[in-house]
């Protein structure tokens, strides 16, 4: 069965800073990898995904994410951080079920702060 | 559209009560799906549906019934409330059967707390 672990239930930056939010997986087949994010009493939002095209995945608001396969990773990164990127940042997998139909299943989530 | 929508925002249930969370989508998605938000775990699959009249069960099932009649509802049942059904529950919807690269759409979700 396919997991997801995000290491860091809080992440802390400042305004302008790198933002890295870190996910790695555990899976038997090549995996389909997502991040969404989630403002404060929002439903999730899709930030970005991988597809098995290219490694590295531009997303929205100037996020991107690079999968490496060696290290079962997926980590999220920001160049500069803005005081409206806080919020609650989601890792997924999607792997085939045993009736072919795709599951999403969920990191347990990052909180990202960013301080002035 | 108005993409995903789920009815009501927010509920409070007496243990012992049943209820159906509302969810629609008006996209022609043939993928919908509930999940359960409780902190520190993030979204957990209750059930989920590839198509009118197809259901099956998520991770966390128990507790919660479902149908897809049409197309655009997905209602979520709650037969006998427990404390431990107090979460927030959101909707999604996509529209490939097999979802394995869609984007997922969500609704904006249901606060559910059971006293």
């Amino acid at each position: 069965a396919q997991s997801v672990t995000q290491l860091g239930s809080h992440v802390s930056v400042s305004e302008g800073a790198l933002v890295l939010l870190r996910c790695n997986y555990s899976s038997s087949v090549p995996p389909y990898l997502f991040w969404y994010v989630q403002y404060p009493n929002q439903g999730l939002q899709l930030l970005l995904k991988y597809t098995s095209a290219a490694t590295l995945v531009k997303g929205i608001n100037g996020f991107e994410a690079e999968f490496k396969k060696s290290e079962t990773s997926f980590h999220l990164t920001k160049p500069s951080a803005h005081m409206s990127d806080a919020a609650e940042y989601f890792c997924a997998v999607s792997l085939a079920g045993g009736t072919s139909y795709g599951k999403l299943t969920f990191g347990q989530g990052t909180i990202l702060t960013v301080h002035p | 559209n108005a993409g995903v929508t789920q009815t009501p925002k927010f509920q409070v249930l007496k243990t012992g009560q049943s209820m159906t969370l509302q969810c629609a989508q008006d996209m022609n998605h043939e993928y919908m799906s509930w999940y359960r938000q409780d902190p520190g775990m993030g979204l957990r699959l209750i059930h989920y549906s590839v198509g009118a009249g197809i259901t099956d069960q998520g991770e966390v099932p128990n507790g919660y019934n479902v149908s897809r009649s049409t197309t655009e509802d997905f209602p979520l049942r709650l037969l006998s409330a427990a404390p431990s059904q107090t979460s927030v529950y959101f909707c999604a919807s996509s529209y490939s059967r097999t979802i394995l690269t869609d984007t997922q759409y969500f609704g904006p979700g249901t606060r559910l707390t059971v006293l």
